[in-house]
């Protein structure tokens, strides 16, 4: 069991560029969550699908941020026209019921 | 509004142990949970409580007074390896989202 699975580890944009993020769950987990975590606002949830399906995106912002879950086995986070505030570690987690998550080693984006 | 809250910091002596507290107010609670989380490494879930007590589970004590929206992570026997971030976590889920919200984080040293 590889874990959850982020690619790339660190990814480094242009001020207005767009930024995808890609997600590989753990096999037979039914949730995935998307988190992002910065040292002034620690782990923020941006949201979340159960089985496939978008669930709660309630931490996204709704602007210039999209998450999309194509199939099982992977999860993509878009960021469209990046600013420097978006600069961050993003962390993609699954789970089978809600309570023990597991978190991958994260993406740490900076936009330049 | 909704909010977990944790001391930054704490230290303590090899050998002894940690009292690690974490209060919260959320609008509905299902659940709590920790992890533990290492410089530039992934959250590592520890534990999850959702009825009142104390949940022991070896190195790992948990307790939960869910009256006074407060929790503790009991480390007995530290250790040095101990030293790292412990993360408290809240599922408040009134709609049945299993949506984490997150403190900041405590840091403990654990000294020789």
């Amino acid at each position: 069991n590889a874990g959850v699975i982020q690619t790339p580890r660190h990814k480094v944009t242009g001020k207005g560029q767009e930024a995808t993020l890609w997600c590989e769950p753990i096999s037979g987990h039914s949730a995935v969550f998307w988190y992002r975590q910065t040292i002034v606002q620690g782990l923020e949830f941006l949201t979340y699908f159960r089985n496939q399906a978008p669930i709660d995106d309630s931490g996204m912002p709704k602007e210039r941020f999209s998450a999309q879950m194509p199939n099982q086995s992977h999860s993509t986070l878009k960021i469209q026209s990046t600013q420097p505030q978006d600069s961050a570690v993003y962390l993609c987690a699954s789970s089978f019921q809600g309570i023990e998550v597991f978190f991958g080693k994260g993406t740490r984006l900076t936009v330049v | 509004g909704q909010g977990v809250e944790q001391p930054a910091k704490l230290m303590s002596v090899e050998g002894t142990f940690a009292r690690v507290n974490c209060t919260y107010s959320t609008s509905g609670f299902n659940g709590l949970s920790w992890y533990q989380q290492r410089e530039g490494q992934a959250p590592v879930f520890l534990s999850y409580v959702v009825l009142d007590g104390l949940k022991d589970s070896g190195h790992f004590s948990t307790f939960l007074s869910r009256s006074n929206g407060y929790s503790y992570l009991l480390l007995t026997e530290l250790q040095i390896k101990d030293s790292a971030s412990y993360l408290c976590a809240v599922r408040p889920s009134s709609s049945g989202s299993w949506q984490l919200i997150f403190g900041s984080g405590t840091q403990l040293t654990v000294m020789p």
